[in-house]
Order: structure tokens, then C-alpha cells, then sequence
């Protein structure tokens, strides 16, 4: 059983520019969560969906970020107009329904130049 | 809000040498407690985990117990190896719903051992 799978694992973008993450769950993991790892920081969390349905955005930017995770497919994380502090590693995580652990991809890093 | 609070690193140890590595919390609720370890270029391993009080997380040598009384989850291992080194993240999860994912992560501390 493969993991979670994040593409592109490095990204680069220029300012202005729209940077697309990719994340594909475990397999028969339907919920799926996205954090942001600032330079020398700690994860924070950005949202939590489940297939076709946004449960959390409390931790997106209300501008410019967008999630999906939809009936098919891989969840996408779009960053619009991307600038240089949205240069960070982005992490997906996912689980199954009633289970208690999550398990991490390994990251795409962005760098915006 | 929930926080989680590590020591400051980097910490820099010889093989064999015993780690600790603090970690302490504040948060409304009753939370459930982890260990992540992060090696280079890799995402988040979940290293151990404790769900109440008291509780004893332990895996691949490392060892942290839940303190409620002090709010802490330090993070132990009595002999530590280079292949150790890595990045470490304590983590809380406030109990209730179905967000099983949604943690809150402290600062990381950076550890390196040496031969």
C-alpha cells in the first residue's frame, strides 16, 4: 500500500505566477488534511476536507489560497498570484473514516523567486 | 488557543549519549499527545503517541509520558544513534469529531549526534 503521495515534490514559481500542489491519500482515505512549514518553524494547519466537502478552512488565508479534494482525483492545493513568503514546504496528511492516526506525504517544497 | 512549546535547539549530542528533549502544551481541551520525526527531505513519521494521562508512549528506543499536572511531554531516549539525527515535533490533538488530522505542531527541534 503505497503512501501518501505529494507531486511535485519541488516547485518553483515566480512571483505572480500559480503554483498547484497535488496530494493522493492512502488508499481508502477519505479525509485529507493540508499544512503549511514556514523556513525553521513548526507545521501549521491550513485545512481539512473530506471527498467533495471543505470541513475546516480555519487556518487557510482568506485570499489567494484555495483547496478541493474531489469525488476523483488527487486534492489539489492552488496558490494564486503566489509571492515570495509563500516560499515553504506544504504537507498533506490523510486518514481513514474512524481512525486515529494520520499519515504524512513528504512535502512539496515551493519556492517563489 | 491550543500552543505546544519545545525546547530551543539545535541539540548536538555524541552516540550513546541519553536525550531529552522538553515539550509542554496549554489547551482547552483534553488533548492526546505526539512525538513526529522528520529525517531530511522526508515528510512526518509519527514516533509515538500517549491519549490520557499518565499514558507511556513508546517506539524504537524514545519514550515520553503524559503529564497532566505540568502540562509536558518530554521526549526521552536513554542511547542515542547518528541515525537519530533528525527533526523532532511534539504535536497535540484536541479530542472529539472526526479531525483525527488536525494537530497543532510545536517549533521542531533540530537533533544531531555524532559518532
Amino acid at each position: 500500500n503505497a503512501g501518501v503521495m505529494q507531486n511535485p515534490r519541488h516547485l518553483v514559481r515566480r512571483r505572480g505566477q500559480e503554483a498547484r500542489l497535488r496530494c493522493s491519500p492512502m488508499k481508502g482515505h477519505s479525509h485529507v488534511y493540508w499544512y503549511r512549514q514556514l523556513p525553521e518553524e513548526g507545521l501549521k494547519f491550513m485545512v481539512y476536507l473530506q471527498k467533495e466537502n471543505i470541513i475546516d478552512e480555519s487556518g487557510m488565508p482568506k485570499e489567494r489560497f484555495s483547496a478541493e479534494f474531489p469525488k476523483e482525483g488527487p486534492s489539489i492545493l492552488r496558490i494564486q498570484q503566489v509571492v515570495r513568503g509563500d516560499s515553504a514546504a506544504y504537507f498533506c496528511a490523510s486518514h481513514r473514516e474512524l481512525n486515529t492516526e494520520a499519515f504524512f506525504g513528504q512535502g512539496t517544497r515551493l519556492t517563489v523567486v | 488557543g491550543d500552543s505546544v512549546t519545545q525546547m530551543e535547539g539545535p541539540v548536538t549530542l555524541s552516540e550513546e549519549a541519553f536525550l531529552t528533549i522538553n515539550c509542554t502544551y496549554t489547551a482547552t481541551g483534553y488533548p492526546s499527545l505526539f512525538w513526529y520525526v522528520q529525517y531530511p527531505g522526508e515528510g512526518l513519521q509519527l514516533l509515538l503517541k500517549a491519549t490520557k494521562a499518565d499514558d507511556k508512549g513508546s517506539n524504537k528506543g524514545f519514550e515520553a509520558t503524559y503529564r497532566k499536572e505540568t502540562t509536558s511531554f518530554h521526549l526521552e531516549k536513554g542511547s542515542v544513534q547518528v541515525s537519530d539525527s533528525a527533526v523532532y515535533f511534539c504535536a497535540l490533538r484536541i479530542a472529539g469529531g472526526t479531525s483525527y488530522g488536525k494537530l497543532t505542531f510545536g517549533q521542531g527541534t533540530i537533533l544531531t549526534v555524532h559518532p
